[in-house]
């Protein structure tokens, strides 16, 4: 069965970094993409981006781009995501998301836990 | 970017009632989009897809239907489980977007 174990709970301090992984098992883990998803405390859904699991293709929101990587490590089954630069309003739950295909269409799916990211001083 | 607006934000009903949902785009997203129910605590979980096609183990009460521009989810009878934001998503641009989701509530 498709499992996707994210990393723990952490807090940091405005101005600093943080990458949050997502390890994927029970499939092969290049044959399906990754997506990146935050929400913030009692807010909507909001999509950070895409990171192709094959060639390692990214795709990002306008607001985060210049301010999160994605990468990920076929050898580990497992998908990164760093966001920098942080502030307050950065503080959310991060769930990675792995497509599965509907006759060409492609739809996050499975999901990770989440991993609540607190920034504060 | 494309603009997934939900309507009405939050819905307030009873059990055995029925719910009607409304994503509109700000351009065509053709039928590239899919319905999603969150309940609190929870990771999103796949209703719809490709607009008006139901995900394994759905239950027949819900049904998505709509193209272009204009979408509808719609819960035919409304459980006690079913009480949880709903949100849409597209797919069919990049940067893919959400709604801002409909909190359906139990009156």
């Amino acid at each position: 069965q498709v499992q996707l174990v994210q990393s723990g709970a952490e807090v940091k301090k405005p101005g600093a970094s943080v990458k949050v992984s997502c390890k994927a098992s029970g499939y092969t883990f290049t044959d399906y993409n990754f997506h990146w998803v935050r929400q913030a405390p009692g807010q909507r859904l909001e999509w950070m981006g895409w990171i192709s699991t094959d060639n390692g293709d990214t795709k990002y929101s306008q607001k985060f781009q210049g301010r999160v990587t994605f990468t990920r490590d076929t050898s580990a089954s497992a998908a990164y995501m760093e966001l920098s630069s942080l502030r307050s309003e950065d503080t959310a739950v991060y769930y990675c998301a792995r497509e599965t295909s509907y006759s060409g269409y492609y739809y996050p799916y499975y999901w990770g836990q989440g991993t609540l990211v607190t920034v504060t001083t | 970017e494309i603009v997934l607006t939900q309507s009405p934000a939050t819905l307030s009903l009873s059990p055995g009632e029925s719910a009607t949902l409304s994503c509109r785009a700000s351009q065509t997203v053709s039928n590239n989009l899919a319905w999603y129910q969150q309940k609190l605590g929870q990771a999103p979980r796949l209703l719809i897809y490709t607009a008006s096609n139901r995900d394994t183990g759905i239950p027949a009460r819900f049904s998505g239907s709509g193209s272009g521009t204009d979408f509808t989810l719609t819960i035919s009878s409304l459980e006690p489980e079913d009480f949880a934001v709903y949100y849409c998503h597209q797919r069919y641009y990049w940067p893919n977007t959400f709604g801002q989701g409909t909190k359906v509530e139990m009156k």
